[in-house]
């Protein structure tokens, strides 16, 4: 059974502050992992895809921790921009059009 | 540069009414997939295509059918539409579907039935 797990949240984090939340996925064979950012009432779209070492892009880093089965994303500084739905999405192995599968998301609002 | 279009963004129907939703992208894109998401439940893939006049059936393809009608253009037909059907509608697009790959979505229709 596919499945991807998520902490709907909310998180009500205030700004400046550092948040993370992680998502954990059952297939042990997935091998793409990925963030995306859905703002409310708009399309998903791509934050950062997740490497097995680990990556950062400005604020953001994702890591990776396949004996866990779980990915994160840690956001630095936080921004009230970044008050948004955050999808966790994986894939299996090989590939395959329908292999992606989202998490249900995670609700980030960030306080002023 | 458009990305991924739908039309229409909104629609109502009443039960057993019939409908196509359609999608483009310009992003001259291989794979091309409709989601549908309802709350509580995420994004579940409804129908793909993996090419021009190729589709596949997804993870809840029941009471929909799709075309591939060119390379740039993915339609998502309902015959008779009922009220579980009600839900806000994606396409997305993508270069290829191995690892690593990045899916581009419309904007989204929202479609209730009544």
């Amino acid at each position: 059974r596919k499945e991807v797990e998520q902490d709907p949240g909310p998180f009500n984090v205030p700004e400046g502050a550092t948040v993370a939340f992680n998502c954990t996925y059952s297939n042990s064979a997935s091998q793409s992992f990925f963030w995306y950012r859905q703002d409310c009432r708009k399309e998903p779209k791509l934050l950062m895809s997740v490497y097995s070492s680990g990556n950062e892009d400005g604020r953001f880093t994702a890591q990776l921790n396949r004996a866990s089965q779980y990915i994160s994303l840690l956001i630095r500084d936080s921004k009230l921009s970044d008050s948004a739905t955050y999808l966790c999405v994986v894939s299996p192995s090989g590939g395959g059009a329908d292999g992606l599968t989202f998490g249900k998301g995670t609700h980030l609002i960030i306080q002023p | 540069n458009a990305g991924v279009t739908q039309t229409p963004k909104f629609r109502v129907l009443k039960t057993g009414q019939s409908m196509t939703l359609l999608c483009a992208q310009d992003m001259n894109h291989e794979y091309m997939y409709w989601y549908r998401q309802d709350p509580g439940m995420g994004l579940r893939l409804i129908h793909y295509s993996v090419g021009e006049g190729t589709t596949a059936k997804g993870e809840v393809p029941d009471g929909y059918n799709v075309s591939r009608l060119n390379k740039r253009e993915f339609s998502l037909r309902l015959e008779s539409a009922a009220p579980s059907q009600t839900s806000v509608y994606f396409c997305a697009s993508s270069y290829s579907a191995q690892g690593g790959y990045e899916q581009y979505f419309g904007p989204g229709t929202r479609l209730t039935v009544t």
